[in-house]
């Protein structure tokens, strides 16, 4: 299974963008990548995901290197209630089982 | 449409004990997949289900039990409850069980304490 490799943590002001980033050297071309958060002892919650093109939803946008061994979460305005634990994950591509690391706490700070 | 429901929302059993520990699937979906997470890690998948088969699992011992039922709701059972199963057990159903791009949708989880 492809790692990902994410910053133990980060802070970022209010109203600012948060850009979170995500290594996954040994992706395969067939893998996605899914973006989660966990706000503290809550299910996580579905961010965004995609596979080669940037995406961009209401909650955020994902950028993908050409190469694909990495990729940014960005969520353009921060709010308080963005505080959470953000996963990048590597979607197997033969199953549907997802694969967790530990994650980036992101604190939004005032 | 109603999202993904577990209960019980918190459990205290005593070890050696034996606990099951049920989801209901948002409505239309066909698969879940169970996780562990114990404090301060990511959540560790455990086993999944589409159409009431197991259709994978992860590095757990067998006394991880599961089970779908025709509505694609699900049991989790651990037998012989140890101190270190005490975790948060989250399910997560998804709409179509094989393809690439299927969402996981988590529910709010089952606190287990083991004393």
């Amino acid at each position: 299974d492809a790692k990902t490799t994410q910053p133990t943590s980060m802070d970022c002001a209010e109203g600012r963008a948060a850009n979170l980033p995500c290594n996954h050297s040994t992706i395969s071309g067939n893998e996605y990548v899914y973006w989660y958060r966990q706000i503290h002892s809550q299910g996580p919650q579905y961010i965004i995901h995609g596979l080669k093109n940037n995406e961009t939803n209401e909650m955020a946008s994902l950028i993908i290197t050409e190469d694909r061994k990495s990729s940014t979460l960005i969520l353009p305005h921060a709010t308080l209630r963005d505080t959470a634990v953000y996963y990048c994950i590597v979607r197997v591509a033969t199953g549907n089982q997802f694969y967790f690391g530990t994650g980036t706490s992101l604190t939004v700070i005032p | 449409e109603t999202g993904v429901t577990q209960s019980p929302t918190h459990l205290i059993k005593t070890r050696g004990q034996q606990v099951t520990l049920r989801c209901s699937s948002q409505s239309g979906h066909n698969t879940v997949s169970w996780y562990q997470q114990a404090l301060g890690q990511g959540p560790q998948f455990i086993f999944q289900y589409y159409r009431e088969e197991e259709n994978g699992r992860g590095n757990f011992p067998p006394r991880f039990s599961g089970l779908q039922f025709p509505n694609y709701s699900s049991e989790l059972n651990v037998n012989a409850l140890e101190l270190d199963d005490s975790a948060l057990y989250l399910c997560a159903s998804s709409p179509g069980g094989q393809l690439p791009t299927d969402t996981q949708y988590f529910g709010p989880g089952t606190r287990l304490t083991v004393l």
